[in-house]
């Protein structure tokens, strides 16, 4: 069975740094790879994904993520954050070629602060 | 939101009490999901269905049940309320395949 480790479970940042979020994941087999954000009381929004082919996967709101198959790795980073971007963030993983059940992450929160 | 609705969004019940969640898409998507969100555990998979009366168990679904009569609608059913199950309730649907599931705006649940 798959599994996903988010190390960090707070990132406190500043407006306009730098932030990578860390997500690593286990499994045997081919994976598909998700970011999602939950923005206070809301439900998740897709960031991006990684299906097949490049290994570097732009997103939504400025947001990018490298697969790393042999770190087992799907970082998620953002050159320069905003006050805005302060939410939960949600690392998923599902197996291909199955229409299978995506695991979740723990959650990393982002705070950003000026 | 991608035509996802749930009902109630709040929700205060007594222990013991039966209790029923109800997702409504108009998306037409085959796959549908109940997650519970609890502090340091994520979302956690409760059941999930496959299609009109197809349905199968996730990783936490000890006291829970789920119906599904037509394509548009998932029902999830406490059948006697705890206070664990005091949690916010997620909805999903997804297409097969890639398996990119979108969520509902969810139900905040508590059990007193």
């Amino acid at each position: 069975a798959q599994s996903v480790t988010q190390l960090d479970s707070q990132v406190p940042v500043f407006e306009e740094a730098p932030v990578e979020l860390r997500c690593n994941y286990s499994s045997s087999v081919s994976v598909y790879l998700f970011w999602y954000v939950q923005y206070p009381n809301q439900g998740l929004q897709l960031l991006l994904k990684y299906l097949s082919g490049s290994t570097l996967v732009k997103g939504i709101n400025g947001f990018e993520a490298e697969f790393n198959k042999s770190q087992t790795s799907f970082h998620l980073r953002k050159p320069s954050v905003h006050i805005s971007d302060t939410a939960e963030y949600f690392c998923a993983v599902t197996l291909t070629g199955t229409a299978s059940k995506l695991t979740f992450g723990t959650g990393t929160r982002l705070q950003v602060t000026l | 939101d991608a035509g996802i609705t749930q009902s109630p969004r709040h929700k205060v019940t007594e222990t013991g009490t039966p209790v029923t969640l109800r997702c409504h898409q108009t998306e037409n998507h085959r796959y549908m999901y109940w997650y519970r969100q609890d502090p340091g555990h994520g979302l956690r998979l409760i059941h999930y269905s496959y299609g009109v009366k197809d349905t199968d168990k996730g990783e936490v679904s000890d006291g829970y049940s789920v119906s599904r009569s037509k394509t548009e609608d998932f029902l999830l059913t406490l059948e006697s309320a705890t206070s664990s199950q005091t949690s916010v309730y997620f909805c999903a649907i997804g297409t097969s395949g890639i398996n990119e599931q979108y969520f509902g705006p969810g139900t905040r649940l508590t059990v007193t």
